[in-house]
């Protein structure tokens, strides 16, 4: 069946513009993950949802980060006065259920790869 | 901080030889999972072992854990070229934590 697909798969901004990233995750999966990784660097949690309410949003940098899953499906992270710093690739993942103890892998997308300049 | 820490940074190896790479981690969990990476490509789910299980296996891949020393190693039997990539453990609650892996180069 279909993957986690994410778009745009590369984007390129003016610093202080607004973006918009999009992730369709799989369908069925509950809980949907953002995550940004820079070069050489593990993912860095930045958000993740169960349904349509963000469960732990403790990773995002500052309020100039934004995500919302209105409909508990396609998630979209909204970054406003998009700075230099915020170039990376910001990956996004679901799963069946929530890691709590039970054993969901996550599914990952290939990324959208930002860059601020 | 990163929950998972995964050493080396980098190992680089001949075809046909094994690979181990150690995750070392801060807290209690529920389970452990690895993940490899492609270049420029999302990660993908290799194997997850729970909080009470010692080792498991899936093809040529080993993954034991060890809760008292809070580490898990992860290891690749006769390896290929499509091998090479980025390894990565996670753990965590709801969210999951990774570290900054460990880049394998296999050699043809």
């Amino acid at each position: 069946g279909a993957g986690v697909s994410q778009t745009p798969s590369n984007k390129v901004t003016e610093k202080g513009k607004y973006v918009e990233l999009r992730c369709d995750p799989i369908s069925g999966h509950t809980a949907l993950y953002w995550y940004r990784q820079s070069l050489g660097q593990g993912p860095e949690f930045l958000i993740y949802f169960q349904g349509t309410g963000a469960a732990d949003d403790s990773g995002l940098p500052n309020d100039r980060f934004f995500a919302v899953r209105p409909e508990g499906s396609v998630s979209t992270l909204k970054i406003q006065r998009t700075e230099r710093g915020d170039s990376a690739v910001y990956l996004c993942a679901s799963s069946l259920t929530p890691n709590s103890g039970g054993d969901s892998p996550l599914h990952f997308g290939n990324g959208t790869r930002l860059t601020v300049t | 901080s990163q929950q998972g820490e995964e050493d080396p940074q980098a190992l680089s190896i001949q075809e046909g030889e094994n690979a181990t790479m150690n995750c070392s981690y801060k807290t209690s969990i529920n389970n452990l999972q690895w993940y490899r990476q492609n270049s420029g490509r999302g990660l993908v789910h290799l194997i997850l072992i729970r909080s009470n299980e010692r080792e498991k296996h899936s093809g040529r891949l080993r993954v034991t854990l060890d809760t008292s020393k809070k580490s898990s190693s992860l290891l690749i039997t006769a390896s290929r070229a499509a091998d090479t990539a980025s390894y990565f453990c996670a753990t965590g609650r709801g969210k999951s934590t990774f570290g900054d892996g460990t880049t394998l180069t296999v050699k043809p």
